[in-house]
């Protein structure tokens, strides 16, 4: 039963490019939560998914970030515009019920 | 989410039980105690989790006090593997899934 699969796993872009991550989650997972780390800091949640939904976009910047989870697919963070300050390390994780499982991360890096 | 406390690192030797605290003295009655580690360049991963029982599993044990207000994870051998953040953190349980609300955690150092 294969893990929570992130890609890429390293990512550059230069400022005001945009940026596409993907999550696929576990099999038979249907919640999928996306978290940031920034260098030396701790990890943030920014939003949780369920199919075709958004329940908690609480932690999610106002602008240039959006989410989505479709019914076929995997979900994707979308950052556009992008700047130094949105370099860091995206993990996403799934879950059935209680535990969270997480994925390998993409690093973003702004130059 | 309530508020957990940690300290911030705490070093063991490589063989020996690491006992690692977390005090939650605003825990309310609907709040699983969860515990996730992060290693170095790698995403959180869960260690265990428990209500009021303490609970053990592969790896790691959780011993739970009677008024719920601190726990302790209990690595029995750690190894140079274990060296990680540890975070302890609650979620309710009476709602459908929920996001984690991650703290500082302690950082663990295992030496030879």
């Amino acid at each position: 039963n294969a893990g929570v699969m992130q890609n890429p796993r390293h990512l550059v872009r230069r400022r005001g490019q945009e940026a596409r991550l993907r999550c696929s989650p576990m099999k038979g997972h249907s919640h999928v939560y996306w978290y940031r780390q920034l260098p030396e800091e701790g990890l943030k949640f920014m939003v949780y998914l369920q199919k075709e939904n958004i329940i908690d976009e609480s932690g999610m910047p106002k602008e240039r970030f959006s989410a989505e989870f479709p019914k076929e697919g995997p979900s994707i963070l979308r950052i556009q515009q992008v700047v130094r300050g949105d370099s860091a390390a995206y993990f996403c994780a799934s879950s059935l019920r209680y535990e969270q499982y997480f994925g390998p991360g993409t690093r973003l890096t702004v130059t | 989410d309530a508020k957990t406390t940690q300290p911030n690192s705490m070093e063991s030797n490589e063989e020996e039980p690491v006992h690692l605290p977390c005090n939650h003295s605003t825990i309310s009655g609907t709040d699983y105690i969860h515990w996730y580690r992060q290693l170095p360049s790698q995403g959180p991963e869960y260690v265990i989790h428990g209500l009021t029982s303490n609970v053990n599993n592969r790896m790691a044990s959780l011993a739970i006090a009677e008024d719920r207000k601190s726990s302790t994870l209990i690595l029995h051998r750690a190894t140079l593997r274990d060296a990680a953040v540890y975070y302890c953190i609650l979620r309710d349980y009476t709602g459908t899934a929920s996001k984690l609300t991650f703290g500082t955690g302690t950082r663990l150092q295992v030496t030879l």
